[in-house]
């Protein structure tokens, strides 16, 4: 199945500064790569997606790289603010031909110090 | 927020004792999920359900069982409850044909003596 790996596993930032989470898959198969936040003490919440059909993706502050090739993904976050402390997990899927399953990374832990 | 709810949310329960987990959705959704997190593992697949009836394992299914009888209620059941089952788990549900975002839930706090 789908392996997710994540690196580092935790990023300190100063406020202001960019944060970059990176991510490898092993299926190349996978079409489909997530990026989820979790609060301390609250469920993951999807910020940003990317399909295998593009190569990078923004919304505001936060961007999604995909590089198929290497099969790596990476997030990243400008300008960061202290409510970007979370830990962010990244994911892959096939989806659309009956796998339902997603992989998730192990999750990187993010501080932005004020 | 999507409408699920997990019950119960916290339970503190001795070894070998059953457990059982819900998990209740008011989307229609036809997957559901349940996962498990602890430190260092981050979210792992214990099993889910493409349909009433319909369901399969994941990458860390022993010592569970689930049943969906329903669309809107997906049950995780621990028949034995042991220590190493201590974790917070999280039901999960989603519209794959449409965007394959999960939806998560608030998350069920087991602890196991």
């Amino acid at each position: 199945g789908e392996n997710v790996e994540q690196h580092p596993s935790t990023l300190s930032v100063q406020e202001g500064d960019s944060a970059v989470i990176k991510c490898t898959y092993s299926d190349s198969a996978s079409n489909y790569f997530p990026w989820y936040k979790q609060e301390l003490g609250k469920r993951p919440q999807l910020i940003i997606d990317i399909r295998s059909n593009v190569g990078e993706k923004k919304d505001q502050r936060i961007a999604v790289t995909l590089n198929k090739t290497a099969k790596h993904f990476s997030l990243h976050i400008t300008e960061t603010q202290p409510e970007d402390s979370a830990v962010y997990f990244c994911a892959a899927s096939l989806i659309g031909y009956g796998n339902n399953r997603l992989a998730f990374g192990k999750g990187n832990q993010v501080v932005v110090i004020p | 927020d999507a409408g699920i709810t997990q019950s119960p949310r916290h339970k503190v329960t001795e070894t070998g004792t059953p457990v059982t987990l819900r998990c209740h959705q008011t989307e229609n959704h036809r997957y559901m999920y349940w996962y498990r997190q602890d430190p260092g593992h981050g979210l792992r697949l214990i099993h889910y359900s493409y349909g009433v009836k319909d369901t399969d394992k994941g990458e860390v299914s022993d010592g569970y069982s689930v049943s969906r009888s329903k669309t809107e209620d997906f049950l995780l059941t621990l028949e034995s409850a042991t220590s190493s089952q201590t974790s917070v788990y999280f039901c999960a549900i989603s519209d794959r044909q449409n965007t394959g975002e999960l939806f998560f839930g608030e998350g069920s706090r087991l602890t196991v003596l």
